[in-house]
């Protein structure tokens, strides 16, 4: 079946410096993927559409100066949370669908990324 | 978009068969539902996926009525390591353009020995 890489799977920065964080499709390319933020005891939260090839749709309260995400191949996106703060300590995780599939039986997520800024 | 609504939580031993109801009343005509099962610190893992009437596979089943507005995951003879939250998801991605997925709160299920 389709997977999704993400990396990494944990990570500590800073707070003011970068973190990037890569999605990857490993046997299937995705024109679309998608990335999620959740807190603890949560839900995903839908922050982003990556496009390849084209920007990212952001949803309603995501700042993009922020969060950049970048689809330059059809099989990796990256989100790169930038000038980190505590606040922005949270899991992310990305999803991605094979284009064609018909209904979104091929969603797939990735194993996420505990982000935490100190 | 379709909102979802479900129990917050649910509790149950194992051996016994679980059933997870989600309300969707503003389904549109092309939208799936879809059931997600999520482990602490992992993503989503896809269970089953559903248009209308019943869908079966090896881990569960889906039930939907003829007027689509809910549907009900079965899980048969749950175990200790089905305690996970359950996502109901309503959505289109039909074609080249994808639908976004809104995720609701969940469902906490919680299985006993």
């Amino acid at each position: 079946g389709a997977v999704v890489s993400q990396h990494p799977s944990r990570v500590i920065c800073k707070s003011g410096t970068s973190v990037k964080i890569e999605c990857r499709s490993l046997d299937f390319q995705a024109t679309t993927m998608f990335w999620y933020r959740q807190f603890p005891k949560q839900s995903l939260m839908l922050m982003a559409t990556s496009n390849e090839g084209s920007k990212a749709t952001y949803e309603q309260g995501v700042e993009k100066d922020k969060f950049l995400i970048n689809h330059a191949s059809l099989t990796l996106s990256t989100l790169t949370v930038t000038s980190a703060h505590p606040e922005d300590s949270s899991f992310y995780i990305c999803s991605a669908s094979a284009p064609g599939t018909g209904g979104f039986y091929g969603y797939t997520f990735g194993s996420g990324t505990r982000l935490t800024v100190v | 978009l379709a909102k979802t609504t479900q129990p917050i939580s649910m509790d149950s031993y194992e051996g016994q068969e679980v059933n997870i109801t989600c309300s969707h009343n503003n389904i549109a005509t092309n939208d799936y539902i879809t059931w997600y099962q999520q482990f602490p610190s992992q993503g989503p893992r896809f269970i089953i996926q559903g248009y209308k009437t019943k869908v079966t596979n090896e881990v569960a089943s889906l039930f939907i009525p003829a007027d689509r507005k809910s549907s009900t995951l079965s899980l048969p003879r749950v175990s200790l390591s089905d305690t996970a939250v359950y996502y109901c998801l309503v959505g289109d991605a039909r074609g080249s353009t994808l639908g976004r997925l809104y995720f609701g709160r969940g469902t906490q299920l919680t299985v006993w020995p």
